[in-house]
């Protein structure tokens, strides 16, 4: 089965700087990647997500890079604010009918 | 759309107790997912339902656990008898419909077996 793996674990920037998280799957067959935001206490909420056709996306100040050769995505999140604090996830699934597979995490703290 | 919804939000029990989590998913969505988070093992998938129908329970740990979906606005996850290693946040989770890949998440349910 997938197996996501996400690094780093925890992750500190000062306010203003890029803060970047890496993820790698194991299964080929996996097309569709989802980034997840959990704030304290609160349930993930979806932020981003990039399907296989696709080498990048961005949304404002994020972007999520795909690279289906290596079997690894990136999350980029430009011009980070203190709000930006919170534990993220990468996931992977194939389309629909399979579950996401999550990586452990990665605990953004931006220092004001 | 009120989105998924959980009951209770904040569950206290006494180990050996009887609980039973609740969740109404997104109307329209013909997934559910039950999962398990835990500082030590982050977010676990328990069991999975289409159409109501469990696909995959792999992830249940134990025959103490229980899922059923007997229509599609309703799903629950039953825990007989609870222990405290079963204190965690309990999330449910729909997908389907017209974004047929995003998946939401419920609020949650905080258990703690005392």
């Amino acid at each position: 089965g997938e197996n996501v793996e996400q690094h780093p674990s925890t992750l500190s920037v000062q306010e203003g700087d890029s803060a970047v998280i890496k993820c790698t799957y194991s299964d080929s067959a996996s097309n569709y990647f989802p980034w997840y935001k959990q704030e304290l206490g609160k349930r993930p909420q979806l932020i981003i997500d990039i399907r296989s056709n696709v080498g990048e996306k961005k949304d404002q100040r994020i972007a999520v890079t795909l690279n289906k050769t290596a079997k690894h995505f990136s999350l980029h999140i430009t011009e980070t604010q203190p709000e930006d604090s919170a534990v993220y996830f990468c996931a992977a699934s194939g389309r629909g009918n399979t579950p996401l597979v999550f990586g452990k995490g990665t605990r953004l703290s931006v220092i004001a | 759309d009120a989105g998924v919804i959980q009951s209770p939000r904040h569950e206290v029990t006494e180990m050996g107790q009887e609980v039973t989590l609740r969740c109404k998913p997104i109307s329209g969505h013909d997934y559910l997912f039950w999962y398990r988070q835990t500082m030590m093992r982050g977010l676990e998938l328990l069991i999975y339902f289409n159409n109501n129908v469990p696909i995959d329970d792999s992830g249940m740990p134990e025959d103490r656990f229980s899922a059923k979906m007997p229509n599609a606005s309703f799903s629950t996850l039953k825990i007989q008898p609870s222990e405290p290693r079963d204190s965690a946040v309990y999330f449910c989770a729909s997908l389907g419909g017209t974004e047929a890949d995003t998946q939401y998440f419920g609020p949650g349910t905080r258990l703690t077996v005392l």
